[in-house]
């Protein structure tokens, strides 16, 4: 099983429309979560983190942990063709830098 | 804000040379790590560092060497490069005194490494 599984898309949902992404991980221990977008050929950039159960609001985007489900959504509201990109989830499993585990992506395509 | 850097956005290199990746950090982080990404496979870790000297094989070490005798610099090293290597390699760093502890990773701009 993998430490952080995410649906490796493509979605592609309208512009204007909400794009929900999800991440399921393996580790009950896990302590912080992190949604990181990656534009083609570039490198991944930090978009939202999350470390309590519920909703955090940045903005366009809503990161959701349930950790009981073992599962972390990130969503984006009045998505823009500019958001067409591949969001990684991350999971740090109990802290400490080397227990970080990435998920391979999800690729989400906005249409205009 | 965090900044890391890469040296080298694009490198092609042949195959059997030694390859240097040097990657620097200026906001004094603990933790440095080299990931290589390819397509399906996402990223993958290589090495990471938690401090001056010290270092720790990822998932795929194999080929690979690292060197960290500065804080604020983490050097990647193919000791004999192989078609195989082919990849974006990404530098990233992280510290450990954020509110939580440990803070999220904060990435360079990556070096698409092709070896011919």
């Amino acid at each position: 099983q993998k430490e952080v599984e995410q649906n490796s898309g493509p979605l592609s949902v309208p512009e204007g429309a909400i794009a929900s992404l999800n991440c399921t991980y393996s580790d009950r221990g896990s302590q912080s979560f992190f949604w990181y977008r990656q534009y083609s050929g570039k490198s991944p950039e930090l978009i939202m983190s999350i470390y309590s159960n519920g909703d955090k609001e940045d903005g366009r985007f809503t990161a959701q942990l349930n950790k009981a489900s073992q599962y972390v959504s990130l969503l984006i509201r009045d998505s823009q063709p500019s958001d067409s990109a591949t969001y990684l989830c991350a999971v740090n499993r109990r802290g400490g830098a080397n227990n970080l585990f990435f998920g391979t992506g999800t690729r989400l395509t906005v249409i205009p | 804000d965090v900044k890391v850097t890469q040296s080298s956005r694009y490198l092609v290199k042949r195959t059997g040379e030694k390859v240097f990746l040097e990657c620097v950090q200026d906001m004094d982080h603990e933790n440095m790590f080299w990931y290589r990404q390819d397509p399906g496979l996402g990223l993958r870790l290589i090495y990471f560092s938690y401090d001056v000297k010290m270092k720790e094989k990822g998932d795929i070490p194999e080929g690979y060497s690292v060197s960290r005798e500065k804080k604020e610099r983490f050097s990647l090293i193919l000791e004999s490069a192989s078609t195989n290597q082919t990849s974006m390699y990404l530098c990233a760093s992280s510290s450990d005194r954020g509110r939580h502890g440990w803070t999220e990773a904060f990435f360079g701009q990556g070096t698409r490494l092709t070896v011919v």
